[in-house]
């Protein structure tokens, strides 16, 4: 089955800087990699997705890669902000099938 | 909120006794998904189900049952035979439309004791 690892598990930032996190994956049949939001005692939220037909995706200040060929995607969170503080999930899977995440980030913007 | 429910938000039960865990949506959706999280990790996948009156294990469905008997309804049963219940369940619904967002439900934190 999938595995999907991610890193780091915490990441420490300043304000207005960015956020990079890392995800591999193992299956080469997974074709869609969506990136979750989770703040404390809440429902993870979907804040971006990709296919494996796109190499990037942006929405204003978070963006996606995929390197189809290594197996892996990032997370990219420009001017970071302390509401963007919360753990960040990724998952890979099929589009309309199982999803394994990722143990997640715990990302900290500090003012 | 999304139109997806799980009730109750707590839950506390006692070792040896089965539990069942409600998630309801009015998406339309025709998957529908349960996960476990536990304190300082992913989500981990139990069961899940693509269509009325069928369903598949997940990764982790020892201890678990689950039925699919409406569209609207996907209920999780935590049964004695669970080692460790106690953790935060997530329920979730895609649709088979242009977009393959899984879509939330609040949670139910269970405590067995």
């Amino acid at each position: 089955g999938e595995n999907v690892e991610q890193h780091p598990s915490t990441l420490s930032v300043q304000e207005g800087d960015s956020a990079v996190i890392k995800c591999t994956y193992s299956d080469s049949a997974s074709n869609y990699f969506p990136w979750y939001k989770q703040e404390l005692g809440k429902r993870p939220q979907l804040i971006i997705d990709i296919r494996s037909n796109v190499g990037e995706k942006k929405d204003q200040r978070i963006a996606v890669t995929l390197n189809k060929t290594a197996k892996h995607f990032s997370l990219h969170i420009t001017e970071t902000q302390p509401e963007d503080s919360a753990v960040y999930f990724c998952a890979g899977g099929t589009s309309y099938g199982k999803l394994t995440f990722g143990q997640g980030t715990i990302l900290t913007v500090h003012p | 909120d999304g139109g997806i429910t799980q009730s109750p938000k707590y839950l506390f039960r006692k070792e040896g006794q089965n539990v069942t865990l409600s998630c309801e949506q009015n998406l339309n959706h025709d998957a529908m998904y349960w996960y476990r999280q536990d304190p300082g990790q992913g989500l981990r996948l139990i069961y899940y189900s693509q269509i009325v009156n069928d369903f598949q294990k997940g990764d982790i469905a020892e201890g678990y049952s689950v039925s699919r008997e409406k569209k609207e309804s996907f209920p999780l049963t935590v049964t004695s035979a669970q080692k460790n219940p106690t953790a935060f369940y997530l329920c979730a619904s895609v649709d088979r439309g242009p977009s393959y967002e899984q879509y939330f439900g609040p949670g139910t934190r269970l405590t067995v004791t």
